[in-house]
C-alpha cells in the first residue's frame, strides 16, 4: 500500500509564477490536510478537505491561494504570482475519515522562489 | 496557537530511554494528545496518541498524568535514528494538528 506521494518534490519558480503542488492520499483515504513549513519553523495548518469539499480553510492566505480535492485525481494546491516569501515546504497528509484518525503525512514539495 | 508547551532541546545516550515532557494544562475533556516527529526535513511520522490511559504501541510509550495536564514520551531505548524534532499536540474535533516548535531529541552514541 503506497504511501501519501506528492509531487513534485522539489519545485523552482519565479516571482509572479504559479506553482502547482499534488497530492495523492493513501489508498482508501478520502481526507486530505496541506501544511506549510518555514525555513526553521513548525508546520502550519493551511486546508483542509474531503472529496469535492472544502471543510476548514482557516490557515489559507486570503490571497493567490486555492486548493481542491476534486472527486477524480490528486488533490492540488495552487499558488499564484508566487513571492519569495512562499518559499517553504508544503506537505500533504491524508486520513481515512474525520475524526480521531492519524494523519499519514507525504514526503513534502520543497518550492523555492527566485 | 499551540497548546502545549515543550523544551526546545534534549540529549539522550543510545540505548538509553528517552523521557520527552509536554505541558498540556489547557486542554479540554475531549482533546487527545498526539505525538509526532520529524527527521531531518522529511514528513512528520505518527507516533503515538492517547485521551487519559497510558498508552504503548511498538515505537514508544504515553504517559498522561491523571489531570491530563501533562504528558511524558517515552521511547525505551532510543537509537542514533531517533534523533529528530518531536511535535506534542493537543487535537480537539476539528481534526487539524496544531504544531508547536516541538523538542530537537539529539540522540548520541
Amino acid at each position: 500500500n503506497a504511501g501519501v506521494m506528492q509531487n513534485p518534490r522539489h519545485l523552482v519558480r519565479r516571482r509572479g509564477q504559479e506553482a502547482r503542488l499534488r497530492c495523492s492520499p493513501m489508498k482508501g483515504h478520502s481526507h486530505v490536510y496541506w501544511y506549510r513549513q518555514l525555513p526553521e519553523e513548525g508546520l502550519k495548518f493551511m486546508v483542509y478537505l474531503q472529496k469535492e469539499n472544502i471543510i476548514d480553510e482557516s490557515g489559507m492566505p486570503k490571497e493567490r491561494f486555492s486548493a481542491e480535492f476534486p472527486k477524480e485525481g490528486p488533490s492540488i494546491l495552487r499558488i499564484q504570482q508566487v513571492v519569495r516569501g512562499d518559499s517553504a515546504a508544503y506537505f500533504c497528509a491524508s486520513s481515512p475519515g474525520a475524526g480521531r484518525d492519524e494523519q499519514f503525512f507525504g514526503p513534502g514539495t520543497r518550492l523555492t522562489v527566485l | 496557537d499551540a497548546k502545549t508547551t515543550q523544551p526546545p532541546s534534549m540529549d539522550c545516550a543510545e540505548g538509553r530511554a528517552a523521557n520527552l515532557p509536554c505541558n498540556h494544562s489547557t486542554i479540554s475533556g475531549n482533546e487527545y494528545v498526539y505525538w509526532y516527529r520529524q527527521i531531518h526535513s522529511q514528513g512528520p511520522q505518527y507516533i503515538i496518541h492517547g485521551l487519559k490511559n497510558n498508552e504503548t504501541n511498538e515505537m514508544a510509550s504515553l504517559i498522561i498524568t491523571e489531570d491530563r495536564k501533562s504528558s511524558t514520551l517515552i521511547l525505551p531505548h532510543a537509537t542514533l535514528r531517533d534523533t529528530a524534532v518531536y511535535y506534542c499536540i493537543v487535537r480537539g474535533p476539528i481534526d487539524k494538528l496544531i504544531f508547536g516548535t516541538g523538542t530537537r531529541l539529539q540522540v548520541f552514541p
